[in-house]
């Protein structure tokens, strides 16, 4: 088993542009999540989705969207990259209390 | 407003020592507690949990310990070996079944030979 993973692990966006990050995961849970990490700062949470075909906000969901077109695939998405957003992306996915996070995506925009 | 603090951003322990890492928390709301261990470059990892009704909860050198009338946690670690060398976040969970994790901001524990 893989677990969570996440693509791409590193990226460097100018200000403007937009990408997809793109998290799995093989554990077969309903639950997924996607938290962003600062300096300094613990883990927070952007969005999250309770099954295939649906998502809700988290704590700060501004500036990102998402989709979880298949069970095991959830996206994370920026539209129009600012510099606020340079941070550690990490995904999660849990069946009930313990959550399973992939390694993370460092994004730096310019 | 941070519901979830962690008060000491770094603790230095010699080896063989009892780490005691502390946790506050805010809402009384929150159901479960988590610790997590996290690595440079690496995901968080799960340590240990506790419900919101027990107030121990012990595996292997890991134990957490829950005072709810203090709003209050922490992870002791005995013995504490090199490879504990990392930062630590305590995490919440609300009563939903999907809630997300609330986190600190986590404390740097540094295994000293």
């Amino acid at each position: 088993n893989a677990g969570v993973t996440q693509t791409p692990k590193f990226r460097v966006l100018k200000t403007g542009q937009s990408m997809t990050l793109l998290c799995a995961q093989d554990m077969n849970h309903e639950y997924m999540y996607w938290y962003r990490q600062d300096p300094g700062m613990g883990l927070r949470l952007i969005h999250y989705s309770v099954g295939e075909g649906t998502t809700a906000k988290g704590e700060v969901p501004d500036g990102y969207n998402v989709s979880r077109l298949k069970k095991q695939n959830f996206l994370l998405g920026l539209e129009s990259a600012a510099p606020s957003q340079t941070s550690v992306y990490f995904c999660a996915s849990t069946h009930g209390v313990e959550q399973f996070f992939g390694p993370g995506t460092r994004l730096t925009v310019l | 407003d941070q519901q979830v603090k962690q008060n000491s951003p770094s603790l230095s322990v010699q080896e063989g020592r009892i780490s005691i890492l502390n946790c506050d928390y805010t809402n009384s709301m929150f159901d479960y507690f988590l610790w997590y261990k996290k690595y440079p470059a690496e995901g968080p990892t799960f340590l240990i949990s506790i419900s919101s009704i027990k107030d121990k909860n012990e595996d292997g050198r890991f134990t957490v310990f829950l005072n709810k009338s203090a709003k209050h946690l922490s992870l002791h670690i005995v013995p504490s070996q090199p490879g504990d060398s990392a930062v630590y976040f305590c995490a919440a969970k609300g009563r939903g079944g999907a809630d997300g994790l609330t986190f600190g901001k986590g404390t740097h524990l540094i295994i000293q030979p």
